[in-house]
């Protein structure tokens, strides 16, 4: 079965410091992968999403920026962080198929300070 | 632009039954799904709908008409655990989610 990580699950941050958050996932391979962003009370905004290795795509313009540097690791970066960036980060993944469902990862809470 | 409507937050007591509807409006339309969040949580799939009609699966159903643009999740028995976010989220032309605000169902004993 598939199983989605991400790490850390909390962080504190100040404002201007860097970030980096990490997703990996197991059992499948080449799986689409997705970064969201969740402010409290609100719905899920999607930052990044990949087809695959090295294959970025942006929906909102921010200072966030992503990678896949293996077909199964994802991550998300910022070189200054903003309060604004504060929020609940989600990784998820999609297969291949008529299954258009994604499931996510555990989530990472930001607070910048 | 694209827009998917929820209400904000909806009560309703243990055992009863409960509608959440979600109204969407938006490039395309390749299926509409439901998710169920507890707090401070990730959401969990729930549901998914492509053609029109009620799709039950056990004590939750979820209904479609595409040409009103128009779904509900319809939760029967409701239970304690029951007490989360709801989220309607529409796969678009591009197969992209848009998601809704997500309504916040809180459960009463």
């Amino acid at each position: 079965s598939q199983t989605i990580h991400q790490w850390p699950a909390t962080l504190v941050q100040p404002v201007g410091s860097p970030l980096s958050l990490e997703c990996t996932v197991e059992g499948t391979s080449n799986p689409n992968l997705y970064w969201y962003r969740q402010a409290a009370g609100r719905g899920l905004q999607l930052l990044f999403y990949s087809v695959g290795i090295g294959q970025i795509s942006s929906e909102v313009p921010q200072n966030l920026s992503a990678s896949r540097p293996q077909d199964r690791q994802f991550i998300l970066s910022s070189k200054k962080l903003l309060l604004s960036d504060s929020g609940f980060y989600l990784c998820a993944w999609k297969g291949f198929g008529e299954a258009y469902e994604q499931y996510f990862g555990p989530g990472t809470r930001l607070t910048v300070t | 632009g694209q827009n998917i409507d929820q209400p904000t937050e909806m009560t309703a007591t243990e055992g009863a039954i409960v509608q959440i509807n979600c109204t969407y409006q938006t490039s395309g339309f390749n299926g509409l799904f439901w998710y169920q969040q507890h707090a401070g949580e990730a959401p969990t799939f729930l549901s998914y709908n492509v053609l029109d009609g009620l799709e039950e699966k056990g004590r939750f159903s979820s209904f479609l008409s595409r040409s009103k643009g128009y779904s509900y999740l319809l939760l029967k028995e409701l239970q304690m655990k029951d007490s989360a976010s709801y989220l309607c989220a529409v796969l678009d032309s591009n197969y992209q989610l848009i998601w809704g605000a997500g309504t916040k169902l809180i459960i009463k004993p």
